[in-house]
This record gives structure tokens, C-alpha cells and sequence, in this order.
């Protein structure tokens, strides 16, 4: 069974500061996906990942993926209040249709 | 394009009663996805549609749900009777089925409140 976790769960931090989130995996998979939900509202795709060492950047968050550690890192580079949300890595069965996501960081940003 | 379309984007109904939720996926999408969001167990998917056919229901919690795609553009997810412990946030989301990346495009979600 495919298993996702994500830690911190929740993460406080001042605004211009870095931080990292972490989302670790329990098998291989061939995709790893990272979505921002905020408060009330539908889950918004950021990145999607395919390979060894992949790296992608949107504006203040950088994604990385290792496969075989089967580790994935959300970067936050000095954060501002907009980027308070919960943040979801999920990763795809071998036949890569169907997702499992991990539990999501709660993220606030405090000025 | 309008993205996913589900309704209603809300739902309050007594315990025992149907509730039926639609969804609307983006045109040209082949696959369908129902997840369930609850601050307990997180986001689960029910269940998985491709080319309008039921794939993996093994996420559908018990006989009471039920869920039926007759067409490419609509899906629907049933809960019969509802029970309180149903109350939950509803997605739905579709995708293309192939290519490399393959991303999930969710709805607005339908919150369900039974009580």
C-alpha cells in the first residue's frame, strides 16, 4: 500500500524567512504532484515532478524530487503572508492514474 | 474553459435521507475522480472513472455510496441513505488519462452536512 507523509503538519514562521517542507513515500511511483488548498476553497496544482533530481521554481517555492530516497521538498525562500495555505504532496500508483496524498503542512505566515 | 463543475457547492440534509452530487468534468478529459476531504482522515479518493467506466471503487466506503458516469460530461456520486458521519467536503476532479504529467484538475467541492 502506497503511503505518503508529510511533516511539519503545521509550520508558523515571520514573514522573509525560509523553511522546508518534506514529503517522504512509501513505493515508487512515477509522478509526485504538489497542490495548495486555501481555507474553503479547491486544491490548485504548483508543480509536477517526473524525475530523478527534478527541480521546479514558482516565484518564492521551489520543488525537488529525489526518487531514491523517495523524498520530494517544498522550499519556501523569504515568505510573505500570501503564501499562507496548506500545502499537499501526492503521488501516483504504477499506473499512474490515481493519487495519494499526504496529510498537508498548514502553513502560516505571520507578518 | 470553465474548469470542473460541481454542484450543489452546498448540501445540508437530515440523516437517512438521499443525497445525490454532480460533477461536471473539463471537456476532453478522459479520466474522473471522487475524493472525500475530513480534518480525520485527510483527502481519500472513492473512486475512478476512465473513458466513462468505473476503474477502482475500492475507496468507496461502504454499499451506501454509489457513483455512475453515463456520460463524458457528467458523474454523479450518491449517498443512500446519509449518515452524520458522511459530513465531509466532496471533490471531484478530472484529467487527460496520459501524458507525462498527467495533472488532476479539481472542483469546487460540494461541503455535506448531515444531520
Amino acid at each position: 500500500e502506497l503511503k505518503v507523509e508529510q511533516n511539519p503538519l503545521f509550520l508558523s514562521m515571520q514573514e522573509g524567512k525560509n523553511y522546508t517542507i518534506y514529503c517522504n513515500y512509501s513505493t515508487t511511483s512515477d509522478r509526485l504532484y504538489w497542490y495548495r488548498q486555501d481555507p474553503g476553497k479547491s486544491l490548485e496544482s504548483l508543480f509536477v515532478l517526473l524525475s530523478n533530481g527534478a527541480v521546479k521554481q514558482e516565484g518564492r517555492l521551489m520543488a525537488s524530487l529525489d526518487t531514491k530516497a523517495r523524498l520530494s521538498t517544498l522550499h519556501i525562500t523569504a515568505a510573505v503572508h500570501d503564501l499562507s495555505a496548506t500545502y499537499f504532496c501526492a503521488v501516483t500508483n504504477n499506473a499512474g492514474n490515481m493519487l495519494t496524498f499526504g496529510g498537508g503542512t498548514r502553513l502560516m505566515v505571520k507578518p | 474553459d470553465a474548469g470542473v463543475i460541481q454542484s450543489p457547492r452546498h448540501e445540508v440534509t437530515e440523516m437517512g435521507q438521499e443525497v445525490t452530487l454532480r460533477c461536471k468534468p473539463i471537456s476532453g478529459h478522459n479520466s474522473l475522480f471522487w475524493y472525500r476531504q475530513t480534518m480525520m482522515r485527510g483527502l481519500e479518493l472513492l473512486i475512478y472513472f476512465n473513458n466513462n467506466v468505473p476503474i477502482d471503487d475500492s475507496g468507496m466506503p461502504e454499499d451506501r455510496f454509489s457513483a455512475k458516469m453515463p456520460n463524458a460530461s457528467f458523474s454523479t456520486l450518491k449517498i443512500q441513505p446519509s449518515e452524520p458521519r458522511d459530513s465531509a467536503v466532496y471533490f471531484c476532479a478530472s484529467s487527460t488519462g496520459t501524458g507525462a504529467y498527467n495533472e488532476q484538475f479539481f472542483g469546487p467541492g460540494t461541503r455535506l452536512t448531515v444531520l
